[in-house]
């Protein structure tokens, strides 16, 4: 079965630094373009980043300017997030999904279950 | 990137059908057929609902059905089912080649 495991979220103070991470298993991980999709409890979903097959290239939400690096490391079927110089607002769950994609585009066809993030003093 | 415009919520008698519109730009929407829907219940991941507009994942019930005029989107709920409570969101890519999710609807059944 498909499942992508978000990990590493938790207290942090703002200002500082948190990397999420998101292992996945069964399925072929390098054949995937994956994202990071975010959602303030209570709120709606925004969505943050993705990474293409070999991580050679990367997009972002213009809200984040520049404070998220999204990587991935093929040979660990894992994602990652660097999330630096944090604020009160980046308080949300992070979820990490696949874009399927085969002979057609299936949208984000599988989700982690969520890691939560919270900034505060 | 501003969020796709979604009503807040709808709602409807188990049986009736309820429509969900996302309105967009031609920046997002009314440029790519890559608009899908999510259902979220509460606490619970997204789940997907309908892909390139208007297709069907395998074991989502054909009660479901997308559609897509110019810059806005709509999901389709027929035969609603107290299941289909929870909240639904649509995607659309962007011409930043980003994302944009809606604001959400959150679906009552009556």
């Amino acid at each position: 079965d498909v499942q992508l495991v978000e990990s590493g979220g938790g207290l942090v103070q703002p200002g500082g630094s948190l990397r999420l991470s998101c292992a996945a298993s069964g399925f072929a991980f390098s054949g995937y373009w994956i994202h990071w999709v975010r959602q303030v409890p209570g709120k709606g979903l925004e969505w943050v980043s993705r990474i293409n097959l070999d991580g050679s290239s990367t997009t972002y939400a213009d809200s984040l300017k520049g404070r998220f690096t999204i990587s991935r490391d093929n040979a660990k079927n894992a994602l990652y997030l660097q999330m630096n110089s944090l604020r009160a607002d980046d308080t949300a769950v992070y979820f990490c999904a696949r874009e399927g994609y085969s002979d057609s585009w299936y949208g984000f066809d599988f989700w982690g279950q969520g890691a939560l993030v919270t900034v505060s003093s | 990137q501003s969020a796709l415009t979604q009503p807040p919520s709808v709602s409807g008698s188990p049986g009736q059908s309820v429509t969900i519109s996302c309105t967009g730009t031609r920046s997002d929407v009314g440029s790519y057929n890559r608009v899908s829907w999510y259902k979220q219940p509460p606490g619970t991941a997204p789940k997907v609902m309908i892909f390139e507009v208007s297709n069907r994942p395998s074991g989502v019930p054909d009660r479901f059905s997308g559609s897509k005029s110019g810059n806005t989107a709509s999901l389709t709920i027929s035969g609603l089912q107290a299941e289909d409570e929870a909240d639904y969101y649509c995607c659309s890519f962007t011409t930043s080649s980003t994302y944009v999710f809606g604001t959400g609807t959150k679906v009552t059944v009556l």
